[in-house]
């Protein structure tokens, strides 16, 4: 079993629609969490959601948002696609201050 | 604000060499300091971590070297392997705030 599942693995949509991306768990993590991870390799956090705590990283558009109907599900949607939001996201869950699993990654590319 | 600092960006080793990826925090309140590896194509997954009660933790060839004064920690991998080639992130949380910050990554290549 995928600890940590989300799909698509590859989404290729056009600029101005609206996608989401979904995320589920079975490890009974009580926190979940958005990456998105650039060219460059580079991790940022974009939300973390913990027992109904959403934190949100300030730089992140609102077009973004996440949506958790329960504790082992952590949707991302994205309203009105950018080319700059190609990247590959990344959905992850833990406890607290220990290890985080990583889904397989979407590969989002704006055209 | 970049809380946590990896160095190199990039680093090509021999095969049977010594690998060295070095992270340096600014938040005292990190109380867990995990290793990353990442093969193209795949999610982040843990290689190995450590806690500040230690200053070293061992698993086969990858060994963490922590040093809590100089808020810094490191990755060693020793006889490098061509498989071993990956993208390493080194990371940081604490209890307070729970979410992992991580350093940008050091892309190995391990010539054979």
């Amino acid at each position: 079993d995928t600890a940590v599942s989300q799909t698509p693995k590859y989404l290729v949509t056009q600029m101005g629609n609206d996608k989401s991306i979904k995320c589920e768990q079975n490890l009974g993590h009580d926190t979940m969490y958005w990456y998105k991870q650039d060219s460059k390799k580079f991790l940022k956090i974009m939300f973390s959601y913990n027992n109904k705590e959403l934190i949100i990283n300030e730089t992140v558009p609102n077009r973004f948002s996440p949506k958790s109907p329960d504790k082992a599900h952590l949707n991302l949607h994205i309203n009105s696609l950018e080319l700059g939001d190609s990247a590959v996201y990344f959905c992850a869950s833990s406890e607290m201050s220990t290890e985080a699993f990583f889904g397989q990654g979407t590969r989002l590319t704006v055209v | 604000q970049q809380q946590v600092k990896q160095s190199p960006q990039s680093l090509i080793v021999q095969k049977g060499g010594i690998s060295i990826i070095n992270c340096a925090y600014e938040n005292t309140a990190f109380d867990y300091f995990p290793w990353y590896q990442q093969f193209p194509g795949k999610g982040p997954a843990l290689l190995i971590a450590i806690r500040p009660d230690v200053s070293e933790k061992k698993e086969g060839r990858f060994t963490i070297s922590f040093n809590k004064s100089a808020k810094q920690f490191s990755l060693h991998i020793m006889d490098s392997q061509p498989g071993d080639s990956a993208t390493y992130f080194c990371a940081a949380s604490s209890r307070g705030s729970y979410i992992p910050t991580f350093g940008r990554g050091t892309s190995l290549i391990v010539h054979p």
